[in-house]
C-alpha cells in the first residue's frame, strides 16, 4: 500500500501541546481525505475529513490542512489532551472508483499529562 | 441506532482448522468491507461488497479465504485452514453509496465494528 505513506509513525506530546500528524499519497483519483482514530481494542472511527475544494477544515480542536499540489494532508490536534491518546490513520478515498479505503500504517500518538 | 455488530470477539484455534467471522452492518448500507488488521499496522482491505457483489476481492487470498453476503446485509468470512499468519484482528466496516445520475458514488465514510481477534496456534 505505497500509495499513502503516513509520518511520523509515533509521536509524544506534552498535554495541551500541538500534534502534527502527516500524510503523503500518490493517487491523484482521491476525492475524499479522512483521519480515522482508532482506540485499544476498537475498531477505526472517523474523527475528521476534507474533501479537496477546500484547503483547511477545523471542527474543535481538530484541524485537517490539505495540499492539493504536493499531494499532502495533515491533521492537527491543538490544546491535545490525554484522552486524544491513540492510533490515527490517514485513508485517502475515492469515491467513484474502485478503490476501498487505503490505509497509512498509523501514528500511535502518547499525550503526556 | 445499533452500529457494526461483528461476532466472535476473540477465537483460538489451531492452525489447519477453520474459523468464520460474522458481520452485521448498519442498516441500509449497501456497501460492505473486510478488513484484516495484524498487529501494529493499519487495516488492509480483504474483500468490498456493493449489496451481495464483490467488487473488489483481490487483496482475498482465495486459497484460503472466502465471503459470503447473500442477501445483501450480513456478511460471513471464512478461513480454512488458518495459518499461523491469519493471526491477526478482523474488521467489518459498512458504508452508504448513493446514486448520482448514473453513477453510484459512496460517502466515504466507513464505520467499523469493534473486530474479531484471532489466534492461531
Amino acid at each position: 500500500q505505497q500509495q499513502v505513506k503516513q509520518s511520523p509513525q509515533s509521536l509524544i506530546v506534552q498535554k495541551g501541546g500541538i500534534s502534527i500528524i502527516n500524510c503523503a499519497y500518490e493517487n491523484t483519483a482521491f476525492d475524499y481525505f479522512p483521519w480515522y482514530q482508532q482506540f485499544p481494542g476498537k475498531g477505526p472511527a472517523l474523527l475528521i475529513a476534507i474533501r479537496p475544494d477546500v484547503s483547511e477544515k477545523k471542527e474543535g480542536r481538530f484541524t485537517i490542512s490539505f495540499n492539493k499540489s504536493a499531494k499532502q494532508f495533515s491533521l492537527h490536534i491543538m490544546d491535545s489532551q490525554p484522552g486524544d491518546s491513540a492510533t490515527y490513520f490517514c485513508a485517502p478515498y475515492s469515491g467513484g472508483g474502485a478503490d476501498g479505503l487505503t490505509f497509512g500504517k498509523g501514528t500511535h500518538l502518547i499525550i503526556q499529562p | 441506532e445499533a452500529g457494526v455488530v461483528q461476532s466472535p470477539r476473540y477465537k483460538i484455534i489451531e492452525k489447519k482448522q477453520p474459523v468464520a467471522f460474522w458481520c452485521n452492518p448498519i442498516s441500509g448500507h449497501n456497501t460492505l468491507y473486510w478488513y484484516r488488521q495484524n498487529l501494529g499496522q493499519g487495516p488492509e482491505l480483504l474483500i468490498r461488497y456493493e449489496n451481495e457483489e464483490a467488487v473488489d476481492d483481490s487483496q482475498l487470498p482465495k486459497d484460503r479465504f472466502s465471503a459470503e453476503r447473500l442477501k445483501g446485509v450480513d456478511s460471513t468470512l471464512k478461513i480454512q485452514p488458518a495459518e499461523l499468519g491469519d493471526s491477526a484482528v478482523y474488521l467489518c466496516a459498512s458504508s452508504l453509496a448513493k446514486k448520482r445520475g448514473a453513477l453510484t458514488r459512496n460517502t466515504g465514510e466507513l464505520f467499523f465494528g469493534e473486530g474479531s481477534r484471532l489466534t492461531v496456534l
